[in-house]
């Protein structure tokens, strides 16, 4: 399996400043096709999973442009340019380059 | 939009059959997605478990393969989890979700999730 690995665990953040968290994979995510199957998930206190960013730096319909996606190979970076009060929850980096999917541990962003 | 909603017993005991049913509204479960689930103990991550199209074609994490069985229902338009042979560890929110192609397969949909403990 694809060990997904997070840093930091957990993230407290003034609002209005920014954020980032990484996230390694413990083998390259570049598929067979070229495409890197890289995602990025927001999970909200009570809440399920949302999708926020694929194949690396790709928004999904509806995510806020001040969440952007970057990275190669087996590095990537989730970055919030801005973190508002609705940005507090635990954030996964997922794979899908390769079964079984897996995702990273989370990381917590809070608010200082 | 499509929408996904989980539905089944939410308590099982050690060494049952854990079952579980999505239903999809909204969109066609014939679509050229994969329909997944997921799983999340108590206060920790998430665990795919497996996936399924809608030609009934599936993959499994191996971790669970032999316990885990997935069917759809096109009729119905849902999809099912069976999980044999419980133990507390199987204790967790269970989610289902799209597998969509189209966002890199991204899982871009989410049921509420529903919580199944596992206890005699």
């Amino acid at each position: 399996d694809i060990v997904m690995t997070q840093t930091p665990l957990s993230s407290p953040v003034t609002l209005g400043q920014p954020a980032s968290i990484s996230c390694r994979s413990s083998q390259s995510l570049v598929h067979s096709d070229g495409n890197t199957y890289l995602s990025w998930l927001q999970q909200r206190p009570g809440q399920p999973p949302r999708l926020l960013i694929y194949k690396i730096s790709n928004r999904f319909s509806g995510v806020p442009d001040r969440f952007s996606g970057s990275g190669a190979g087996t590095d990537f970076t989730l970055k919030i340019s801005r973190v508002e009060a609705e940005d507090v929850g635990v954030y996964y980096c997922m794979q899908a380059t390769q079964f079984p999917l897996t995702f990273g541990g989370g990381t917590k962003v809070e608010i200082k | 939009q499509v929408q996904l909603q989980e539905s089944g017993p939410g308590l099982v005991k050690p060494s049952g059959t854990l079952s579980l049913t999505c239903a999809v509204s909204g969109g066609s479960i014939s679509s050229s997605n994969w329909w997944s689930w997921v799983r999340q103990p108590p206060g920790k991550g998430l665990e795919w478990i497996g996936e399924i199209y809608h030609s009934g074609s599936t993959n499994y994490n191996p971790s669970l393969k032999s316990r885990v069985t997935i069917s759809v229902d096109k009729s119905k338009n849902q999809f099912s989890l069976k999980l044999s042979s419980v133990t507390a560890a199987d204790t967790a929110v269970y989610y289902c979700a799209i597998c969509r192609a189209a966002a890199g397969r991204g899982l871009g949909r989410w049921g509420q999730g529903t919580l199944v403990t596992v206890s005699s």
